[in-house]
């Protein structure tokens, strides 16, 4: 099925870093969401957007809505040793056939060293 | 306030048999939506119900069905198992339908299905 492309795939970080991920697609969505994934748990739902150009934050997470509406990215700051898992980007479609469909891009696993 | 409850946590099927998924969203959300997971495939949409309604559907065989009953919980069935089957099987929850009005998606813990 169709996906988004989302990079990087993994990071290693030191603790204290500064995270930068984003998800870029060749459909228009009307609203991203970012979610965070531990194993054998559901995606926890961390920032929603819902207009082009939106900058929302979350404590240390950023997230913004590219004014294209094909693309988002998610900012962690400071990172600290929970951060520690898979965080995906989501985007509803606007139109045609992914309107009303959450896809989903293939998913970033971040490690966090003490 | 309780979150998405999914039942059962674990379960193992024989190839061939059918199972059946059991969601119940927040409490006042009426759309339900249901995705497989998948190392190899990743997160997939498999359909949407809202207001008892299956509204969209994703790319998958005609096996997998569901339905959403009045008080807004829904189950989940795929008939004639396979192995590619085994997932861990996720159900969310929205108070709007999916692409009506500034949709806030919450998902449940998941269903692990092992097809033995």
């Amino acid at each position: 099925g169709q996906q988004l492309n989302q990079s990087p795939q993994s990071m290693f970080i030191q603790e204290g870093e500064d995270v930068s991920m984003n998800c870029t697609s060749s459909s228009i969505f009307n609203t991203w969401l970012w979610y965070k994934q531990d194993p054998g748990e559901g995606p926890v739902l961390l920032i929603a957007l819902y207009k082009a150009g939106e900058l929302t934050s979350n404590g240390r997470l950023t997230a913004q809505f590219g004014i294209t509406r094909k693309d988002s990215f998610l900012n962690i700051s400071a990172s600290i040793p929970s951060d520690v898992g898979i965080y995906f980007c989501a985007g509803l479609g606007a139109g045609g056939t992914s309107y009303g469909k959450l896809t989903f891009g293939q998913g970033t696993i971040l490690t966090v060293h003490p | 306030k309780a979150g998405v409850t999914q039942t059962p946590r674990y379960l193992i099927k024989t190839r061939g048999q059918q199972v059946t998924l059991s969601c119940s969203p927040i409490s006042g959300h009426r759309s339900v939506s249901w995705y497989q997971q998948t190392p190899g495939q990743g997160l997939q949409f498999l359909f949407e119900y809202f207001s008892e309604t299956q509204r969209n559907k994703g790319n998958f065989p005609g096996r997998f069905s569901g339905r959403q009953f009045s008080n807004s919980r829904s189950e989940m069935n795929v008939s004639t198992l396979e192995l590619g089957d085994s997932a861990l099987y996720l159900c969310a929850s929205s108070w709007s339908a999916l692409g009506q009005g500034r949709n806030t998606i919450y998902f449940g813990e998941g269903s692990w299905l092992t097809v033995v």
